[in-house]
């Protein structure tokens, strides 16, 4: 079982729907991170949360530590938001590494 | 645009052949990690350096191994190349636990 749980794998919408996309995780965490991969590789970090909701533009992510629950939601999503969202833990103590979901591959269609 | 820089951005090698890609940081990050994303799947963590030492490793074998400089740069070696090592490989400055700054990658084909 992976320590890190995305759903869903694949998300295609319409262009303007509401977006969610779930991440759930098994480990002790003292930050998550959403992230955000388009083709070709690159990667740009959209939040690191501890505890409760972060908002930026059309973007909004929230994290439950007790349930060990975090979501991704998008607002009037645009063709230009399809890509892969990535979440991941990251462990608490000196060792700083993520720990990575696989992804949710997300189309939006005009 | 992060301000990390990961050179080649892509390399083709054979099996038994070894390789180094290299990793520019952020000015001021101190801390450097390196993830192996095998196409389809999410990275998995290789190693972190944290001033110049390793401060931590992932499940990979004794032929992976790395370098950080006195200017925060650093390196990644791959002896002994295998198929299954074909993957794109991130590297990701920060300052210590801060947000990880991810480069562009550098995708290796091993044929």
């Amino acid at each position: 079982k992976n320590e890190v749980e995305q759903s869903p794998q694949n998300l295609t919408a319409q262009e303007g729907e509401f977006i969610t996309i779930n991440c759930s995780y098994s480990v002790g965490i003292s930050a998550l991170h959403w992230l955000q991969q388009h083709p070709g590789g690159g990667i740009v970090s959209l939040f690191m949360l501890s505890s409760g909701k972060k908002k930026h533009g059309r973007l909004i992510a929230t994290i439950n530590i007790q349930e060990k629950h975090s979501s991704l939601h998008i607002t009037a999503s645009h063709p230009r938001d399809s890509a892969v969202y990535i979440c991941a833990v990251k462990y608490g103590g000196s060792n700083y590494q993520l720990i990575w979901g696989a992804g949710t591959k997300l189309i939006i269609k005009p | 645009e992060t301000g990390v820089t990961q050179s080649p951005t892509h390399l083709i090698k054979t099996r038994g052949q070894q390789v180094t890609l290299r990793c520019s940081s952020q000015s001021g990050h101190n801390t450097v990690s390196w993830y192996q994303q095998a196409l389809g799947q999410g990275p998995q963590f290789i190693f972190q350096y944290y001033r110049e030492e390793e401060n931590g490793r992932g499940n990979f074998p004794p032929r992976f191994s790395g370098l950080q400089f006195p200017n925060y740069s650093s390196e990644l070696n791959v002896n002994a190349l295998e198929l299954d090592d074909s993957a794109l490989y991130l590297c990701a400055s920060s300052r210590g636990p801060e947000t990880q700054y991810f480069g562009p990658g550098t995708r290796l084909l091993v044929l």
